[in-house]
């Protein structure tokens, strides 16, 4: 099935690392994806992994996928205002279809 | 620049009176979705096509219509059946069947008063 769940508050200092978290249930996915939306605006796509990764880097932002686990979570290092946003765990479930998680609001403070 | 449109951006409608939001994209992708976003709930497919003239119907499909009689624009009509149709409406389109890349309007929110 599709199911995908993710906490729904984050709270970060400026400058610590954020570590949003996200569990999915559709064991064939192929890719996973996280998209971020700001304020009044759709959403951007941030990262996403192929599921025969473990690890994805891509400057501030590293992506950690636990296939047994169906566990994902996306690191945020050195969190800056500008990383205020709502954040969203997708899995492609098939070739024209994405589920989307609830979404994790990220709030920095200084 | 190649992009996805949505409009309006705020829209007002009354109670019973149905309401259609716009969607354009030039990118030339084949499928176009609509979601809607609810506070906590994430986002809900509602209708999706991947060709022209061809549609199938989401999660939440009751109460909403689409057309898609262009590959360009993919309209989403709120009709009067829909029971709350107050939320925040996203268009997305995506290339083609191997990549689910999907670029995202800016949104319509929608308020029924």
């Amino acid at each position: 099935g599709e199911d995908v769940e993710q906490s729904l508050f984050l709270s970060v200092r400026e400058g610590d690392s954020s570590v949003i978290n996200c569990t999915y249930t559709d064991s064939s996915s192929t890719y996973l994806y996280w998209y971020k939306q700001e304020p009044g605006a759709g959403l951007q796509l941030l990262t996403y992994i192929f599921s025969n990764m473990d690890m994805k880097q891509d400057q501030r932002l590293t992506v950690l996928l636990n296939k047994k686990d169906k566990h994902l979570s996306l690191r945020i290092a050195d969190t800056q205002t500008g990383d205020s946003a709502i954040y969203f765990c997708a899995e492609k479930v098939n070739d024209y279809k994405l589920s989307f998680g609830a979404g994790t609001t990220v709030t920095v403070r200084a | 620049d190649g992009g996805i449109t949505q409009s309006p951006k705020y829209l007002f409608r009354k109670e019973g009176q149905n309401v259609t939001l716009s969607c354009e994209q030039n990118l030339n992708h084949d499928a176009m979705y609509w979601y809607r976003q609810d506070p906590g709930q994430g986002l809900r497919l509602i209708y999706y096509s991947q060709i022209v003239n061809d549609f199938q119907k989401g999660d939440i499909a009751e109460g909403y219509s689409v057309s898609r009689e262009k590959k360009e624009s993919f309209p989403l009509t709120v009709t009067s059946a829909q029971k709350n149709p107050t939320a925040f409406y996203l268009c997305a389109s995506i290339p083609d069947h191997g990549n689910t890349e999907a670029f995202f309007g800016q949104g319509t929110r929608l308020t029924v008063v």
